[in-house]
């Protein structure tokens, strides 16, 4: 079946380092990704998103990078800060679209 | 703009009895979602709506779960009868249109007891 699976369940760094959260996806179908972030008691909340025609866009501190070849997904947090940490889902739409398919996630922890 | 609104935000109810959720999702956005999140996991679609269409339910347990979204707006998530294993958090999402971010809602999260 389709899933979305991350490389890392935990991540710690230090205040102003960067962070690379990466992502496996399996269904060669999927044309668009989007990186979510959710904090305790909240629901997801958009990040970036990024269509299978592009292979790296850049937002406020946050950049998506894709590899259709290898179907792997990043992103990646410049200066990191303790407001970043949270658990990161990436998401893909999957061969029939107009859904998100979730992987399990990856926890951020920033150290100040 | 305001965001999705769901309600209530948290619900305790003993096995066997029945329970509803309630979304407002933001305006003039015709896709709304439901989606059931455990502890630690990422979310999972139960069924999305495009107006008052349900468009994809395949992964919703139709023997106990329903939905329904009158006048293609708020929409109405029901469990009845409520298992211990439908202790989760039910997030509500919508999107302006096909293959464009969701925005979610805080969720509620049921405990059933």
């Amino acid at each position: 079946g389709e899933s979305v699976g991350l490389h890392l369940p935990t991540l710690s760094v230090q205040e102003g380092d960067n962070s690379i959260i990466n992502c496996a996806y399996s269904n060669s179908a999927s044309d668009y990704f989007i990186w979510y972030k959710q904090e305790s008691g909240k629901g997801p909340q958009f990040i970036i998103d990024i269509r299978s025609n592009m292979d790296k866009r850049q937002g406020q501190r946050v950049t998506v990078l894709l590899n259709k070849t290898v179907k792997h997904l990043s992103l990646q947090i410049a200066a990191t800060q303790p407001g970043d940490s949270a658990v990161y889902f990436c998401a893909e739409n999957g061969s029939q679209g107009g859904k998100l398919i979730f992987g399990q996630g990856t926890e951020l922890s920033v150290k100040p | 703009e305001a965001g999705v609104v769901q309600s209530p935000r948290y619900k305790i109810i003993e096995k066997k009895q029945p329970v509803a959720f309630w979304c407002n999702p933001i305006s003039g956005h015709n896709t709304l979602y439901w989606y059931l999140q455990n502890l630690g996991q990422g979310p999972e679609l139960l069924i999305r709506y495009e107006n008052e269409e349900a468009v994809d339910d395949s992964q919703l347990p139709k023997d106990r779960f329903s939905a329904e979204r009158l006048k293609g707006v708020d929409s109405t998530l029901k469990i009845q009868p409520a298992e211990l294993g439908d202790s989760a958090v039910y997030l509500c999402a919508s999107s302006l249109r096909l293959n464009s971010p969701l925005h979610f809602g805080n969720g509620t999260r049921l405990t059933v007891t």
